[in-house]
């Protein structure tokens, strides 16, 4: 069973600062995306990383992909509190290349 | 901006009964899948589908649960017999190609009671 492990579990911050999210495996992933959850909604993609080393960048949100495809990093800068969400990678199996193995969620909180 | 819809929002049933969760994936995306998320824990994977049968599933996926693409644009997951523990959220999610970004419906919960 792969398994995707995010830290920190919780995180509250002021506005301004700058934080980072980090998603972990034992297992290789054929490409990683990340998505942002609102309480009752569904997960909305923000981005995939497909190669190793890879890095992507959305505004103030810098995403990596590790060199061997098992972890993942979100760094925020200045976050605000609009950030305010539950972020969660998600694996996509090397082998069937179908199914996504989600991580166990960062919730962060962005005050004023 | 196309996107993944899915009805009801809520479902409320008994246990025992069956319920049947639609979601309209996005119109020229040819995979389609089905997550759940109990409250407080991580979404989980369902099933997959492809071509009019299903590619994998999942332990959770057992004889109780069925999906169906019924006709050109609606994708429906079926459990048979609610019991307590199906009370979750259920999303639908479409992608375009095997491997490629899937996007997800805004979910149904489903309160079994």
């Amino acid at each position: 069973t792969q398994l995707l492990e995010q830290s920190p579990q919780f995180l509250s911050i002021q506005e301004g600062e700058n934080l980072t999210v980090y998603c972990n495996s034992s297992s290789v992933f054929s490409s990683l995306q990340w998505y942002r959850q609102e309480p009752g909604e569904g997960p909305v993609l923000l981005v995939t990383v497909v190669t190793g080393g890879e890095v992507k960048k959305l505004k103030r949100l810098t995403f990596q992909f590790g060199d061997a495809r098992k972890d993942s990093s979100l760094h925020i800068t200045a976050a605000q509190p609009g950030d305010t969400g539950l972020y969660l990678c998600a694996g996509l199996n090397t082998g069937t290349a179908s199914k996504l193995t989600f991580g166990t969620g960062t919730r962060l909180q962005v005050t004023l | 901006e196309p996107e993944v819809t899915q009805t009801p929002s809520h479902q409320v049933t008994q246990m025992g009964q069956e319920v049947i969760l639609r979601c309209v994936p996005i119109s020229n995306h040819l995979y389609f899948y089905w997550y759940r998320q109990i409250l407080g824990q991580k979404v989980e994977f369902l099933v997959s589908f492809y071509n009019n049968e299903i590619s994998e599933k999942s332990e959770i996926f057992d004889d109780q649960f069925s999906v169906e693409r019924p006709d050109g644009s609606n994708f429906t997951l079926k459990i048979r017999s609610t019991k307590l523990e199906d009370s979750a959220m259920y999303f639908c999610a479409s992608s375009g190609f095997l491997g490629g970004e899937q996007f997800f419906g805004p979910g149904t919960r489903l309160t079994v009671l």
